[in-house]
């Protein structure tokens, strides 16, 4: 079974520009989280995504959203980008049908900001 | 609130074993789990356990729970140059937070041959 896949790999944008990651989540998972890994805060949840709602969110800005397409799989769009935002942001799936559903993390994307 | 805690280095001779230790703070939390981060790339579910037990063990990974004292640990044996990477705890909360984990700041574990 393929695992989870995040692309592109890397990103470098400029501040203020916007940005959208793309995640495909293992077969048959419905819930797609996304999280985002920097040297600072660690890793710190942006949102979940089930069946195409948005089910839990994180404390961060309106700058970032998501979706979720029919298929399961996601987006993230990060818009007026600041030099903060520069992290891995690492997608996550699970069943998503129950908490004993272990999530599942891609190797994720890395945007740099300029 | 919700806190995960690590320590933050591990040093181990190959061959030894290695603990690495975690507290969290989220009493309802129903299951924790350990995941491995290797340079340049994401984490890697290691193992989890549910909260009404004390132990878990899966060939060299022994977790051990203290549901009292919230502590978790993570047990390898024989530990190999393979196995130096980031090793992060995380706790799940209540069934509300499902997709959302609380991670602990990751203890870098490193094998010397």
């Amino acid at each position: 079974k393929a695992g989870v896949t995040q692309t592109p790999r890397y990103l470098i944008k400029t501040r203020g520009q916007q940005v959208t990651l793309s995640c495909s989540p293992i077969s048959g998972h419905r819930s797609v989280s996304w999280y985002q890994q920097t040297p600072g805060q660690g890793l710190q949840f942006l949102f979940e995504y089930f069946s195409e709602t948005q089910r839990n969110k994180g404390n961060f800005p309106g700058r970032f959203s998501g979706r979720q397409f029919s298929n399961s799989r996601s987006e993230m769009n990060v818009s007026t980008l600041e030099l903060g935002d520069s992290a891995l942001y690492l997608c996550a799936s699970s069943l998503g049908d129950r908490e004993a559903s272990p999530l599942h993390f891609g190797n994720g994307t890395r945007l740099t900001v300029t | 609130g919700e806190d995960v805690e690590q320590s933050l280095f591990l040093s181990v001779r190959e061959g030894d074993s290695s603990v690495i230790n975690c507290t969290y703070t989220d009493s309802s939390s129903t299951y924790l789990y350990w995941y491995k981060q290797e340079p340049g790339a994401g984490l890697q579910l290691l193992t989890y356990i549910f909260s009404n037990m004390d132990m878990k063990q899966d060939q060299r990974l022994t977790v051990l729970l203290n549901k009292k004292d919230k502590h978790l640990s993570l047990r390898i044996a024989d530990t190999q140059t393979g196995d130096s990477a980031i090793y992060f705890c995380a706790e799940s909360g209540g069934s509300s937070n499902t997709g959302k984990l609380i991670f602990g700041q990751g203890t870098t574990l490193q094998v010397k041959p």
